[in-house]
């Protein structure tokens, strides 16, 4: 069975500061990962897939198969990032199980 | 930007009634899930349909829920009846392929609560 962990729940950082939001997973197969996010009053939406490598609004995340870890970065954190982030974890059958999400806060 | 649409945004029912919500993924996109997220968690799958087949239903509470795509493209989710337990975001995204290389492309959901 496959599992997502996000250990906070909220995390609060200050602008410009550096964010990381940490994923873990457990699965057995070769997992496809992503994070996505959610902005106030909006959907949820894909924000970046492991398999493409891309940074995308300045984050980053790799995958540690050694740590089964998925952990987003981004090196200098804007307000607009105040967002709940998912990560989720994508199997070959097509299904993505996702963690609980972390809300994020950028305090002026 | 092509999105998946749902309807409606927002449903009250009652405990015991039946309850009903549609989907219209992305035109050209085969497969297509339902997730229901109660708050303070993240979606959890409920069926993933391949064009008009269930893949994965596996997590489907089948004795009140129910969901089908007849045509293959639209969806509908229909709970019978409702439970207090039932109140959650019902969310429906749909990919243009069969394994999740691209991820997901969600609606904006259903926030249904039953009283």
């Amino acid at each position: 069975a496959q599992r997502v962990t996000q250990p906070e729940k909220l995390l609060s950082v200050f602008k410009g500061a550096p964010v990381e939001l940490k994923c873990n997973y457990s699965y057995s197969g070769s997992p496809e990962l992503f994070w996505y996010v959610q902005y106030s009053r909006q959907r949820l939406q894909l924000l970046l897939r492991h398999i493409s490598r891309e940074s995308i609004k300045g984050f980053t995340a790799d995958l540690n198969k050694g740590e089964t870890s998925f952990h987003l970065k981004k090196p200098f954190a804007q307000e607009e990032d105040s967002a709940m982030y998912y990560c989720a974890l994508g199997t070959n059958a097509g299904k993505s199980t996702f963690g609980d999400g972390t809300t994020l806060t950028v305090k002026p | 930007e092509a999105e998946v649409a749902q309807s409606p945004r927002y449903k009250i029912t009652e405990k015991s009634q039946a309850v009903a919500f549609w989907c219209d993924p992305i035109s050209g996109h085969a497969t297509l899930y339902w997730y229901r997220q109660i708050l303070g968690q993240g979606p959890e799958l409920l069926v993933q349909f391949q064009d008009e087949s269930v893949v994965d239903d596996s997590q489907l509470p089948k004795d009140r829920f129910s969901a089908e795509r007849l045509k293959g493209v639209d969806s509908t989710l229909k709970i019978q009846p409702a439970e207090l337990g039932d109140s959650a975001m019902y969310l429906c995204a749909s990919s243009s392929t069969g394994g999740p290389d691209y991820g997901y492309t969600f609606g904006s959901g259903t926030r249904l609560t039953v009283v």
